[in-house]
């Protein structure tokens, strides 16, 4: 059973171009949605994280917007550069009990020159 | 200072084997996670501790046995290693349990021949 469902799994995007990542979730309880960036041969690592309160967080390029109703939320990479070639992924968590972080299955993000 | 340590980096054995990974973390976490990345990338948790107890054990073959001597600390060991083990494991952290970021180690990369 999969919780958090990313789309697409591959993305090549141009240069300077905006790159966006799909993320739906299943479960209501969810109240915490990070996204992280991995690089070939690292952990993945923090990203840019919002919580269900606000519709949108911005830090530099990285933009999330989030749907409370529709049970999505997206990452927009504005400008798109080369060295933001990475697989992206998105999370989800609750507050309440132990359930850690449930990630979607990643995108593989090529920006290209 | 790495944040969070895993060793060792890379680890080839054959089928049967048993192997350890060892996992540091110098953040003063409560929390300790190891996660599965497949081949095909998806991120996969296996256990979590809080404070050296065992909070979280998913669907994990027995062969693993995670153990955590104190907190900074989360050792994964492995026994009779088959085929299907082959993996990038990777250790995490963070300050509590629930919605809070994690902290990845840089992975260790398991192949079982």
């Amino acid at each position: 059973q999969q919780q958090v469902k990313q789309s697409p799994q591959s993305l090549i995007v141009q240069k300077g171009g905006i790159s966006i990542i799909n993320c739906a979730y299943e479960n209501t309880a969810f109240d915490y949605f990070p996204w992280y960036q991995q690089f070939p041969g690292k952990g993945p690592a923090l990203l840019i994280a919002i919580r269900p309160d606000v519709s949108e967080k911005k830090e530099g390029r990285f933009t999330i917007s989030f749907n409370k109703s529709a049970k999505q939320f997206s990452l927009h990479i504005m400008d798109s550069q080369p060295g933001d070639s990475a697989t992206y992924f998105c999370a989800a968590s609750m507050s309440s009990g132990n359930t850690p972080l449930v990630f979607g299955k990643g995108t593989r993000l090529s920006v290209i020159a | 200072d790495t944040a969070v340590s895993q060793t060792p980096k890379y680890l080839v054995t054959q089928m049967g084997n048993d192997k350890s990974i060892k996992c540091e973390q110098n953040l003063g976490h409560d929390t300790m996670y190891w996660y599965k990345q497949d081949s095909k990338k998806f991120l996969k948790i296996m256990f979590s501790y809080n404070n050296k107890e065992l909070i979280i054990n998913e669907t994990v073959p027995n062969r693993f046995s995670p153990k955590s001597p104190d907190k900074a600390h989360l050792n994964l060991h492995i026994n009779s290693l088959e085929l299907g083990d082959s993996a990038v494991y990777f250790c995490a952290s963070s300050q509590r349990q629930g919605s809070t970021p994690l902290h990845f180690g840089n992975g260790t990369r398991l192949t079982v021949t």
